[in-house]
């Protein structure tokens, strides 16, 4: 059962366009959304992050958007650049039953930012 | 500051050998996780702790075990190792007082079961 879905495996995208990658998310318990970027051979790093309060946060070229009703979280990346070519997770994160609290990730999608 | 650093790097294993992947932190958060990722997977969780002496089950536990000491260290055991446990493994830590925070994680231990 899968709580966090990212559809698309893959993106490409020229250089200087627009990159907006997606996820869906099943359970009504997560509070708080992050986007994570991860290069080969590397752990995934700290991108950018929406509390359910909320339906959009920006930083820099990075914003994300919150559609609670839909279940529907989306990163933009405006312009985008060859160094944001990586894999992009999608998490989420919220209090159990018992009270602690799960960091549940997505399958991630590869985004490709052709020069 | 190091944040989050697991070691090995890289192992291989033969099946049936044990092993631990030893994760610590020194940020003084008190959520860890040990997650898996295998080749165009996301990041399956196995095990979670939300402060020394608690651990619980996350996604795919079987075939690992914890324990969570101190706050600042949560080794990964595997104790039987077979070909479906070879994936790269991250550990990852959070403060856990506030709810709305980003978890660190570690470079990677990649792990291969032959």
């Amino acid at each position: 059962d899968q709580q966090v879905k990212q559809n698309s495996p893959s993106l490409s995208v020229q250089e200087g366009r627009i990159s907006i990658l997606n996820c869906d998310y099943t359970n009504s318990m997560f509070d708080y959304f992050l986007w994570y970027k991860k290069y080969p051979a590397e752990g995934p790093t700290f991108l950018i992050s929406i509390s359910s309060i909320k339906d959009k946060n920006e930083d820099g070229r990075f914003t994300v958007f919150l559609n609670k009703s839909a279940k529907h979280l989306s990163l933009h990346i405006v312009p985008s650049q060859p160094g944001d070519s990586a894999v992009y997770f999608c998490a989420a994160s919220g209090l159990t039953q018992g009270g602690s609290e799960k960091l549940v990730f997505g399958k991630g999608t590869k985004l490709t930012v052709n020069p | 500051n190091a944040g989050v650093t697991q070691t090995p790097k890289f192992r291989i294993l033969k099946i049936g050998q044990s092993m631990t992947l030893q994760c610590t932190q020194d940020m003084n958060h008190n959520y860890m996780y040990w997650y898996r990722q295998d080749p165009g997977m996301g990041l399956k969780l196995i095990y979670y702790s939300v402060g020394a002496g608690i651990t619980d089950k996350g996604e795919v536990p079987n075939g690992y075990n914890v324990s969570r000491s101190t706050t600042e260290d949560f080794p990964l055991r595997l104790e039987l190792a077979a070909p479906s446990q070879t994936s790269v493994y991250f550990c990852a830590s959070r403060p856990g007082t506030v709810t709305n925070t980003e978890a660190f994680f570690g470079q990677g231990t990649r792990l291969t079961v032959v």
